[in-house]
């Protein structure tokens, strides 16, 4: 069975802080790796994903994460937050043939 | 459609009354999961579709909680004798294909959810 750990469940920052929020999951074989945001009011929406090639993924709004596989991790980074990144981020996964599964999600404060 | 559409957006209910949750998810997706998200609280998975294959019902938390998928299109989200602990909002997501298949089928598209207050 797979599973995610999302150990920052509140994070609370000032604008141009650099943000490094962990995942980690438990599956042995071949993955697929999200991000998903959900801003305040907003339903969910991906933020980047990875699958294949690059370990380095890049997606919308300066938002990066690398997957690597020897620490089975999928670290989400932004060089310089701004207060328009106040959201809950999830991270997801799913390996083989196995449904996605959530982590619980951690919480981002940034303070202006 | 544009995307995930659910309805209703927000339903107030009475302890042991029966809701129906709809979601029509965006056509041609194969897939289509439920899931629960209790204030404050991450997202909990309920059911999933998979084209014309048996549900994957592992998460429903009790028998009150049931699905239906009609083909590729539409699902309902019941829940019978809705109690207190209900109360939470309901997303459904959809995606082009299932676990297992490379590239962007299985990117989830979510629907702005159905807020569930039971009294």
């Amino acid at each position: 069975a797979q599973s995610v750990s999302q150990h920052n469940h509140h994070v609370i920052l000032s604008e141009a802080a650099s943000l490094e929020l962990g995942c980690n999951y438990s599956y042995g074989g071949t993955v697929n790796l999200f991000w998903y945001v959900q801003y305040p009011g907003q339903h969910l929406q991906l933020l980047l994903k990875y699958f294949s090639g690059d370990p380095l993924v890049k997606g919308i709004k300066g938002f990066e994460a690398e997957f690597i596989k020897s620490k089975f991790s999928f670290n989400l980074r932004k060089p310089s937050v701004q207060w328009s990144d106040t959201a809950e981020y999830f991270c997801a996964v799913n390996g083989g043939y196995q449904k996605v599964t959530f982590g619980t999600g951690t919480k981002l404060q940034v303070i202006p | 459609g544009a995307g995930v559409s659910q309805s209703p957006s927000n339903k107030v209910t009475e302890k042991g009354k029966d809701v129906e949750l709809r979601c029509d998810p965006i056509s041609g997706h194969t897939a289509l999961y439920w899931y629960r998200q209790r204030l404050g609280q991450g997202l909990e998975f309920l059911i999933y579709f998979q084209g014309n294959s048996a549900p994957d019902k592992s998460g429903l938390p009790s028998d009150r909680f049931s699905a239906e998928r009609t083909g590729e299109s539409v699902s309902t989200l019941t829940i019978q004798r809705t109690q207190q602990e209900d109360s939470a909002v309901y997303l459904c997501a959809s995606s082009l294909g299932g676990p297992g298949l490379a590239g962007n089928d299985n990117e989830q598209f979510f629907g702005p959810g159905t807020r569930l207050t039971v009294l």
